[in-house]
């Protein structure tokens, strides 16, 4: 049971360049979720996800976007990078009770150059 | 709207010593409440978590939280700390009708010798 993981784990990009994070869980949870990490700031819902086929903006969603193709995978993608989507990111699921909590990958370092 | 204020930026407490970590929320009914721990280049793990029954609740690696609603708030005690109990510590709050947990910005433990 790997729980939620999260690929890759480090990344330079170039303006303008695209690219999509990876996340997947095997814990057959319904709810997912992208938040962005940066310093002082805590995390900041992107977007989020309550079932396949399902997907609602967050706090910030600009410049993101998601799919929910499938329960396991919940994929985020950067269609033209820009220095101000630097952060770290995390992917984090849940069963469907948030009163459970989250359970978080291990985050992507996404830098753009 | 729910929101979620950590006061203290940086805390730095001497080894052997008890912690306290203020967390306070803005909820409108009875919250859900969390507190996370993130050590460094590490994913957030769950501490702790209330969202009904007793008012006092424990945690993994002797942590433990009251919450006070007189006070809207969620404070995270450890009587004694160590060294490893460095890092980030974040407070989290969501509740019925919402499906998203919001942060705040964290607070980062120090710990001296």
């Amino acid at each position: 049971n790997a729980g939620v993981t999260q690929t890759p784990k480090f990344r330079i990009l170039k303006i303008g360049q695209s690219m999509t994070l990876q996340c997947t869980q095997d814990m057959n949870h319904n709810y997912m979720y992208w938040y962005r990490q940066d310093p002082g700031m805590g995390l900041k819902l992107i977007y989020y996800s309550v079932g396949a086929g399902i997907t609602d903006k967050g706090e910030v969603p600009n410049g993101y976007n998601v799919s929910r193709s499938t329960t396991e995978d919940f994929p985020l993608r950067l269609e033209l990078a820009a220095p101000s989507q630097t952060s770290v990111y995390f992917c984090a699921s849940n069963v469907d009770r948030v009163e459970d909590g989250y359970t978080f990958g291990s985050g992507t370092r996404l830098t753009v150059v | 709207a729910q929101s979620v204020t950590q006061p203290d930026i940086h805390i730095t407490v001497s080894e052997g010593a008890s912690l306290e970590l203020r967390c306070n929320y803005s909820y409108g009914a009875t919250p859900y409440l969390f507190w996370y721990v993130q050590s460094p280049g590490q994913g957030l793990q769950l501490l702790l978590k209330y969202f009904s029954g007793d008012t006092l609740v424990q945690g993994i690696k002797g942590f433990e939280a009251e919450f006070k609603r007189s006070q809207s708030s969620f404070n995270l005690r450890k009587p004694s700390v160590h060294w490893s109990d460095a890092a980030e510590y974040f407070c989290a709050v969501g509740g019925p009708g919402y499906s998203t947990l919001t942060f705040g910005k964290g607070t980062m433990l120090l710990v001296s010798p």
